[in-house]
């Protein structure tokens, strides 16, 4: 039901690499928003983008970036990877209204090792 | 600063009884506290949610109690079933524009058959 996709599953990278990850989100949905979720943890919010504007960030520095798309689809942009990169990427998309319960629904998620 | 904590990581209970999780958080400004349950390879899945102007929010099995005066809420699970089993999530948000989900660390629940 909620037809949020993410690509790749799982990806592999260096210290010091770039990494891209990809988010489709639910049709008509015109928010979307990444977490990062360590082993163990919960997830925490990265940012939020709202028709293609960045709307909130939270604590991450500014080598973790973002972009959205009119057709739906998002992507999560890292440079410089460290080691402590390493976790679940979450994407979550929602159709903001003026109430703050709209649901998020979030995809299955990219799960990034740093090496 | 962990806003949000949920201070069991697990929970194991019989199929049938009531699962009781717990968590607290420090925000007296969050207005709104969510639940999501998340299963093996994939993403969270929100399960119930209660706004801070009530105490009490009920969708079939699933129960959501919040005390304000001690900044904790509860999610009860009556019965419980084996398909229950999952990591729970509580989270919670504040009014501001960036509806940004601040999320504990989990509580993992076990149904035992």
């Amino acid at each position: 039901e909620t037809g949020v996709t993410q690509s790749p599953t799982h990806l592999i990278k260096t210290r010091g690499q770039q990494v891209t990850l990809r988010c489709s989100s639910q049709s008509g949905h015109n928010t979307v928003s990444w977490y990062q979720q360590a082993l163990g943890q919960g997830p925490q919010f990265i940012f939020q983008y709202y028709r293609e504007e960045e709307n909130g960030r939270g604590n991450f520095p500014p080598r973790f970036s973002g972009l959205q798309f009119p057709n739906y689809s998002s992507e999560l942009n890292v440079n410089a990877l460290e080691l402590d990169d390493s976790a679940l990427y979450l994407c979550a998309s929602s159709l903001k209204t003026s109430a703050t319960t709209d649901t998020q629904y979030f995809g299955p998620g990219t799960r990034l090792t740093v090496l | 600063d962990q806003q949000v904590k949920q201070n069991s990581p697990s929970l194991s209970v019989q199929e049938g009884r009531i699962s009781i999780l717990n968590c607290d958080y420090t925000n007296s400004m969050f207005d709104y506290f969510l639940w999501y349950k998340k299963y093996p390879a994939e993403g969270p899945t929100f399960l119930i949610s209660i706004s801070s102007i009530k105490d009490k929010n009920e969708d079939g099995r699933f129960t959501v109690f919040l005390n304000k005066s001690a900044k904790h809420l509860s999610l009860h699970i009556v019965p419980s079933q084996p398909g229950d089993s999952a990591v729970y999530f509580c989270a919670a948000i504040t009014m501001d524009s960036s509806y940004k989900l601040i999320f504990g660390s989990g509580t993992r629940l076990l149904v035992r058959p």
